[in-house]
């Protein structure tokens, strides 16, 4: 059983199109999160959610949404795309609020032409 | 905000041998830090983790050590193998979305 899945594998794109990653747990967990892995590897947190709390983080541009439609599943919208959004962007999921024991998907890989 | 330094960059050792990779931390109220490592393509995942009140922890071929203190922690892998060989991230949290993560070790196992 796949823990944390994410849809699509690859995606290219050009710039200024508009973009959703899919990312679903079946662990039961309470809280998820989308990070960005640059092509340095630099891992970086974008967003943590549970059912009753978004986190952003400051530095993430307001082009990128999280959006929750349950407790499973957290996607991730991208308006308006740039170059500098490529990138491979993994999501994650943790039993609780306190971020310990995080499961990463896959990943998804974002080429921004 | 926080800043997790990880070092060394690259590190290659003879199977068998031991590997240590470091990480420090700034900000004091970090309470939990978990190591993961990322093989070529794949997801990160979760190896070992410690809580701020806890010095050491062990599982099998691979221990993570905490100095509260100096702010800093280790992650210690003995008797090394081919399969070790992969990317290893350190990481410091205070919370669920203050995770920062250190910027990786690249260990390479040498048959």
């Amino acid at each position: 059983d796949t823990a944390v899945s994410q849809t699509p594998k690859y995606l290219v794109t050009q710039m200024g199109n508009d973009k959703s990653i899919k990312c679903e747990q079946n662990l039961g967990h309470d809280t998820m999160y989308w990070y960005k892995q640059d092509s340095k590897k630099f891992l970086k947190i974008m967003f943590s959610y549970n059912n009753k709390e978004l986190i952003i983080n400051e530095t993430v541009p307001n082009r990128f949404s999280p959006k929750s439609p349950d407790k499973a599943h957290l996607n991730l919208h991208i308006n308006s795309l740039e170059l500098g959004d490529s990138a491979v962007y993994f999501c994650a999921s943790s039993p609780g609020t306190s971020g310990l024991s995080q499961y990463f998907g896959p990943g998804t890989r974002l080429t921004v032409t | 905000g926080e800043n997790v330094e990880q070092h060394p960059s690259t590190l290659s050792v003879q199977e068998g041998d031991s590997a240590v990779i470091k990480c420090t931390y700034s900000d004091s109220a970090s309470n939990y830090f978990p190591w993961y490592k990322q093989e070529l393509g794949k997801r990160p995942q979760l190896i070992i983790d410690i809580r701020s009140n806890v010095g050491e922890k062990k599982d099998q071929r691979i221990a993570v050590t905490l100095n509260k203190t100096a702010k800093h922690f280790s992650l210690h892998i003995t008797e090394t193998q081919p399969e070790d060989s992969a990317v290893y991230f350190c990481a410091a949290s205070k919370g669920r979305n203050q995770f920062y993560f250190g910027t990786g070790t690249s260990l390479t196992v040498i048959p």
